[in-house]
């Protein structure tokens, strides 16, 4: 079974500090990606990272797909309070490699920036 | 806005009564995916449809729960019976697959459904 673990779960922080959310597992992806979702609405695509060691920059938000493709980390610079929300990273099912077309979500960080 | 629609946006309903959710996708996309997401947790996958066909079917996809895309464009979602722990947010998420790479997946803002 394919999962993704998230950390840290909850992520309560003043505004101007960095933080770094991380999402792991024990089965290959070929591909990972990060969404925002506000309350009451549906996730919102940040990223998608498909290359082992590929790094992709997104404003004061950066994303690594590890070396093997079993983990990714996503850093924030200078957290502003629009930041708020929770981020979830979610990876493609697969069979032997294959991508069955559905997602795998982590259970997501609740991130807090506070003025 | 993704360009993904859902309808309701919320749903109040009673133990044992049947809901109907409706997803427009974005128009061009032949993909349509439905997840369900209870509190504290990430989405999970329910089932997906390839134009008309219904494709995959989750574990999660009770003999109460039945989905159709009957022309490949909208979808519903149909619960019957409802019980207490139908209550979740229910995402549509819809996509056009380019071939060989990555399949992006547009979510819509999701319907609340609580039954009382």
């Amino acid at each position: 079974t394919q999962l993704l673990e998230q950390s840290p779960q909850f992520l309560s922080i003043q505004e101007g500090e960095n933080l770094t959310v991380y999402c792991n597992s024990s089965s290959v992806f070929s591909s990972l990606q990060w969404y925002r979702q506000e309350p009451g609405e549906g996730p919102v695509l940040l990223v998608t990272v498909v290359t082992g060691g590929e790094v992709k920059k997104l404003k004061r938000l950066t994303f690594q797909f590890g070396d093997a493709r079993k983990d990714s980390s996503l850093h924030i610079t200078a957290a502003q309070p629009g930041d708020t929300g929770l981020y979830l990273c979610a990876g493609e099912a697969g069979v032997h490699g294959g991508s069955q077309g559905n997602l795998i979500f982590g259970k997501g960080t609740k991130l807090s920036v506070k003025p | 806005d993704t360009g993904v629609s859902q309808d309701p946006r919320h749903k109040i309903t009673k133990r044992g009564q049947n809901v109907t959710f409706r997803c427009d996708p974005i128009s061009e996309h032949n993909r349509l995916y439905w997840y369900r997401q209870t509190l504290g947790q990430g989405p999970e996958f329910l089932t997906y449809f390839q134009n008309e066909a219904q494709l995959e079917k989750s574990r999660l996809l009770s003999d109460r729960f039945s989905a159709e895309r009957p022309k490949g464009s909208f979808s519903t979602l149909e619960i019957q019976r409802t019980e207490q722990g139908d209550s979740a947010m229910y995402l549509c998420a819809s996509s056009l697959p380019p071939s060989g790479s990555t399949d992006t997946q547009y979510f819509g803002p999701g319907t609340r459904l609580t039954v009382l």
